[in-house]
């Protein structure tokens, strides 16, 4: 089993939709989440940092259900430069290594 | 303060020729660590480094090696490239991997192309 897992996508959605991204991971042990964000042919970037009592940033909401061992990302009235990849990450906190998601692509439509 | 950097932006081997990826961070980060990442793979981790010193394998380290003899420098050696080794290169840093607020900053990757 992977340790982490993402739905790829793609989701096209219009301008102005609200979208969600889930991701699951295997090792319940883990202690920090992240979402970034990739554009195409770019490095990777960090779009926010998942708390346990859920985290907003603008039009952007990140949650964690440790009972069920995912974390999600709302994207609410969505814009044409939303259209990325968003990676789910997580680190269990060992000293070892962070577990990347394959990613899902989001492509926001006019 | 310029982050993570990388060098080259592009490369392009043969098939048996061996080259070095460089990466450095000015932000005095404990961890750092090398992916590569193929089209439909996600990130995969070569190798990383907890401190100046210490590097340990990640999911695929055949092919590569790597050091740290300074904290700002973790630099990549291919030591016979094949055409499997085609793939975009990412160096991230971190200020501890165990610690809160440990998010990995990225460089801007090197794109290698092995004949």
């Amino acid at each position: 089993r992977k340790e982490v897992e993402q739905d790829p996508g793609p989701f096209n959605v219009p301008e102005g939709a609200t979208v969600a991204f889930n991701c699951t991971y295997s090792n319940s042990a883990s202690q920090s989440f992240f979402w970034y964000r990739q554009d195409c042919r770019k490095e990777p970037k960090l779009l926010m940092s998942v708390y346990s009592s859920g985290n907003e940033d603008g039009r952007f909401t990140a949650q964690l259900n440790r009972a069920s061992q995912y974390i999600s990302l709302l994207i609410r009235d969505s814009k044409l430069s939303d259209s990325a990849t968003y990676l789910c990450v997580v680190n269990p906190n060992t000293g070892n290594q962070f577990y990347f998601g394959t990613g899902t692509s989001l492509t926001v439509i006019p | 303060n310029a982050g993570v950097t990388q060098t080259p932006k592009f490369q392009v081997l043969k098939t048996g020729q061996s080259m070095t990826l460089q990466c450095a961070q000015d932000m005095n980060h404990e961890y750092m660590s090398w992916y590569r990442q193929d089209p439909g793979m996600g990130l995969r981790l070569i190798h990383y480094s907890v401190g100046a010193g210490i590097t340990d394998q990640g999911e695929v380290p055949n092919g590569y090696n790597v050091s740290r003899s300074t904290t700002e420098d973790f630099p990549l050696r291919l030591l016979s490239a094949a055409p499997s080794q085609t793939s975009v290169y990412f160096c991230a840093s971190s200020r501890d991997s165990r610690a809160t607020r440990n998010e990995q900053f990225f460089g801007p990757g090197t794109r290698l192309t092995v004949l």
